[in-house]
């Protein structure tokens, strides 16, 4: 069965800290991986997507994401948050009928 | 700006007493989604419309019912809500539903059960 973990429920950090969430899939298959954000009081909405090519995978502001095949991971990150990063983050993997699996989503607060 | 939208973004419901909640797009995306997310859990897919095709996930209860009468609408029903289906639902949309597509997403509609 498909599935997915994340790790980390909540995240504390101060600005300009570096940051790492991770995501682990279980899928034997061809892997669609995203990485989703919530911000307070929007929508979700899409940060980046991986599903062939370079497993270093570059989204909007400035988040990446790694996707190591062999630890079934697809761990996100970004070298300095900003207070504006706030938000609750959502890793998924794309189903046979493209349907998302979701993590449970790891909330991150930035101190500023 | 084309956008999925969810009416209304609250609903408060009796136990037992049908609800409706309902999204619209304006993406003209093929395919439309319905999630359930429960506090502090994932979202949870319900079912899905390709066109007018309708998949429902093998575990999703009954209760819960779809219609899409047209590309741009999309209906949750839920015939009788119980305490547990209290959660925020969510309707995305996606162009052809593919593993590797984008699905935009709503708002949400916080639905609570008394």
């Amino acid at each position: 069965a498909q599935s997915v973990s994340q790790h980390n429920h909540h995240v504390i950090l101060s600005e300009a800290a570096s940051l790492e969430l991770g995501c682990n899939y279980s899928y034997g298959g061809t892997v669609n991986l995203f990485w989703y954000v919530q911000y307070p009081g929007q929508h979700l909405q899409l940060l980046l997507k991986y599903f062939s090519g370079d497993p270093l995978v570059k989204g909007i502001k400035g988040f990446e994401a790694e996707f190591i095949k062999s630890k079934f991971s697809f761990n996100l990150r970004k070298p300095s948050v900003q207070w504006s990063d706030t938000a609750e983050y959502f890793c998924a993997l794309g189903g046979s009928q493209g349907n998302l699996i979701f993590g449970k989503g790891t909330k991150l607060s930035v101190k500023p | 700006d084309a956008m999925v939208i969810q009416n209304p973004r609250y609903q408060v419901t009796q136990f037992g007493k049908p609800v409706t909640l309902s999204c619209s797009q304006t993406l003209n995306h093929n395919v439309m989604y319905w999630y359930q997310q429960k506090s502090s859990q994932a979202p949870k897919l319900l079912f899905h419309y390709y066109d007018k095709d309708f998949n429902n996930e093998a575990d999703t209860p009954d209760n819960f019912q779809s219609r899409r009468p047209n590309t741009s609408f999309c209906f949750l029903d839920i015939r009788s809500p119980g305490l547990g289906d209290a959660a925020m639902y969510l309707c995305a949309t996606s162009r052809a539903g593919t593993g590797t597509d984008t699905q935009y997403f709503g708002p949400g509609t916080r639905l609570t059960v008394l």
